[in-house]
């Protein structure tokens, strides 16, 4: 098994430009979910999902997007890429409840907004 | 609101050295206090998961344990190879789904 699974390992975007970020998992995983993480905080949760065709905010969901059509992948989306949203965004996913269950991550996106 | 916060900052050890990291919390509700170890450039790797108070857990020179208000990572004899950033994260009753992490500890061991 490769576990989570994410491309781009990294990125540059110029102010406006959008981009998906894509996430893979072949656990087989119910739950996904996407963090981002900036310098001395913690992870914060942008969108997670409970399975196929079914999404709902996290903590910072402004400026992103998901879908999730299948049970592999979970990708997001950056529309109107402002600086705000430099970070490393990690995708993760979760056999059941994810409240309860260990969360298993990817190696993360490193993103930088000019 | 669940809180959770993590000291401290950055620890420096001399292998061998033993210390206590810790994660207090506040929350409505424990569903489950969860341990990651962060390595620069990686993505958070699964170490403990503990449930209710007065439960430890132990995985090589790491042991977790877990009181109604915080949770030690205890490093006993530590290497090297154990320099990290060391993650401590909350489930609540309140937020179905959701983990709320503290910023972590950074942790350098010199040989």
């Amino acid at each position: 098994n490769a576990g989570v699974t994410q491309t781009p390992k990294f990125r540059i975007l110029k102010i406006g430009q959008s981009m998906t970020l894509q996430c893979t998992q072949d656990m087989n995983h119910n739950y996904m979910y996407w963090y981002r993480q900036d310098p001395g905080m913690g992870l914060k949760l942008i969108y997670y999902s409970v399975g196929a065709g079914i999404t709902d905010k996290g903590e910072v969901p402004n400026g992103y997007n998901v879908s999730r059509s299948t049970t592999e992948d979970f990708p997001l989306r950056l529309e109107l890429a402002a600086p705000s949203q430099t970070s490393v965004y990690f995708c993760a996913s979760s056999y059941e409840r994810g409240a309860t269950d260990t969360q298993y991550f990817g190696p993360g996106t490193r993103l930088t907004v000019l | 609101e669940d809180q959770v916060t993590q000291s401290p900052e950055a620890l420096r050890l001399q292998e061998g050295e033993s210390s206590s990291l810790n994660c207090s919390y506040t929350v409505s509700g424990l569903r489950g206090l969860f341990w990651y170890r962060q390595d620069p450039g990686k993505g958070p790797e699964f170490l403990f998961t503990l449930y209710s108070a007065g439960e430890e857990k132990e995985k090589e020179r790491l042991k977790a344990t877990l009181t109604k208000k915080e949770s030690f990572l205890h490093i006993t004899a530590p290497k090297p190879e154990d320099s990290a950033t060391y993650l401590c994260a909350v489930a609540s009753t309140d937020s179905w789904g959701k983990l709320q992490f503290g910023a972590g500890t950074q942790v350098v061991v010199t040989p």
